[in-house]
């Protein structure tokens, strides 16, 4: 069975802080990871990761993919209180076309 | 403007009763996948089809049914077989499912 594993599953620290997400993945056919934000409703894509050590940037977000271990990290930092919100890990699955996503963090900033 | 529309965004219903879910889109999408997401939880996969007329089971699909008439259309329905219904639903949509999906804006179910 495909499994997509996150933790923590919940996080609170102080505005300005650094935290760091964790996806660890057992799939038959990966393809790819994704990390998505969700704050209210619908999802929004941050990052797709396909090979290993190459890490993705956008502003104070970051990630990196490791296939020899299976999993990945989400970094933020100097978070900030708009930073509040679920983080789903979710992995493609080769021949079955399908996302498989884990159980989301839930981060809190607190100003 | 392109996108995916998922309607009513909020529904009540009551026990035993059946309730269908709608969800649009206007991409030129083949790929279209129902979600369900609890409170603090991740998304499952209810069903999902990759082209018209074909749609396959994903890892919660007891309870609910779909149809893909046509392509820009995707309506989940769930049954009164559905033990707990009351969740957020999730439609997507994805071209190429290797690039991520287009997701709607989502339909919270309540059932009473």
């Amino acid at each position: 069975e495909d499994k997509v594993v996150q933790s923590p599953l919940s996080l609170v620290v102080h505005e300005g802080d650094t935290v760091t997400l964790n996806c660890s993945y057992e799939v038959t056919n990966f393809r790819s990871l994704l990390w998505y934000k969700q704050e209210k409703k619908a999802p929004t894509f941050l990052f797709m990761l396909t090979s290993s050590g190459i890490e993705k940037k956008s502003g104070r977000l970051s990630s990196i993919l490791d296939k020899k271990e299976l999993f990945s990290i989400l970094n933020i930092t100097a978070t900030q209180t708009g930073d509040s919100a679920i983080y789903l890990c979710a992995v493609f699955i080769q021949g079955a076309q399908k996302l498989v996503f884990g159980q989301g963090t839930r981060l809190t900033i607190n100003p | 403007d392109g996108g995916i529309t998922q309607s009513p965004k909020y529904l009540f219903r009551k026990e035993g009763q059946n309730v269908t879910l709608s969800c649009e889109q206007n991409l030129n999408h083949d790929a279209m996948y129902w979600y369900r997401q609890d409170p603090g939880q991740g998304l499952r996969l209810i069903y999902y089809s990759q082209i018209v007329n074909d749609f396959q089971k994903g890892d919660i699909a007891e309870g609910y049914s779909v149809s893909r008439e046509k392509k820009e259309s995707f309506p989940l329905t769930v049954t009164s077989a559905q033990k707990n219904p009351t969740a957020f639903y999730l439609c997507a949509s994805s071209r190429q499912a290797f690039y991520g999906y287009t997701f709607g804006s989502g339909t919270r179910l309540t059932v009473v």
